[in-house]
């Protein structure tokens, strides 16, 4: 089946530093991927995305791109605010799934100290 | 500005009581999905629908069950409510248009506490 891993968290950074958050995943075909961002007491609201290989998803300074060869999606950022601290969730979406069902990760938590 | 509104942020409900949680979603979106978040856990789909009358169970369906009547709204019911059904509940939609499959709209989720 399809499965989306993504590193652990929780992420503690400081104001302006570079951001990486892993994600890996397993999929027959090809899938979709995404990235979507939950903000404290929100629920979850789409970052970015990307439908074919080496496409690169971009978004409020965040970037992303489809790595078939390495089964990867990373979440990149150049310099993070004290705003970005928020969950953070990989996801895909494959052709072969009912009702294009997606599969999440278990979030990682980013925590941003001014 | 499109929208899936879960009808309450926080829920308050007593064990062994039958509890509904509506969703509504204003995009046309045929597909529909409960999930519920708990710490450490993710996202655990509960539930999802396709079309009007139509479900499918997801990973952990059991306790709970889901109506769909109308397009637009997707109800989750707890059938009789119990301790460790207390979570955050989140609503789903999508379109299955080639373009929009994957693409979720989330509600801001319903907090239920059940005592």
């Amino acid at each position: 089946g399809n499965s989306v891993t993504q590193m652990e968290g929780p992420v503690t950074l400081s104001e302006e530093a570079f951001l990486t958050i892993n994600c890996t995943y397993t999929a027959t075909g090809y899938p979709s991927l995404f990235w979507y961002v939950q903000y404290p007491g929100e629920g979850l609201q789409l970052l970015l995305k990307a439908t074919k290989a080496d496409d690169k998803g971009s978004n409020k300074g965040f970037e992303a791109t489809y790595r078939k060869e390495t089964t990867s999606f990373h979440l990149e950022k150049g310099s993070v605010q004290v705003s970005d601290s928020a969950v953070y969730f990989c996801a895909l979406s494959a052709s072969n799934t009912n009702a294009g069902k997606s599969t999440f990760g278990d979030g990682t938590t980013l925590t941003v100290k001014p | 500005d499109v929208k899936v509104t879960q009808s309450s942020r926080y829920l308050v409900k007593r064990t062994g009581e039958k509890v509904f949680l509506e969703c509504v979603q204003d995009m046309d979106h045929e597909n529909m999905f409960w999930y519920r978040q708990d710490p450490g856990l993710g996202l655990r789909l509960i539930y999802f629908s396709y079309d009007v009358k139509m479900k499918e169970k997801g990973d952990i369906p059991e306790g709970y069950s889901v109506s769909r009547e109308k397009k637009e709204r997707f109800s989750l019911i707890l059938e009789s409510a119990s301790t460790n059904q207390t979570s955050m509940y989140l609503c789903a939609s999508s379109s299955s248009t080639r373009g929009g499959q994957g693409i979720y709209t989330f509600g801001s989720g319903t907090r239920l506490t059940v005592v």
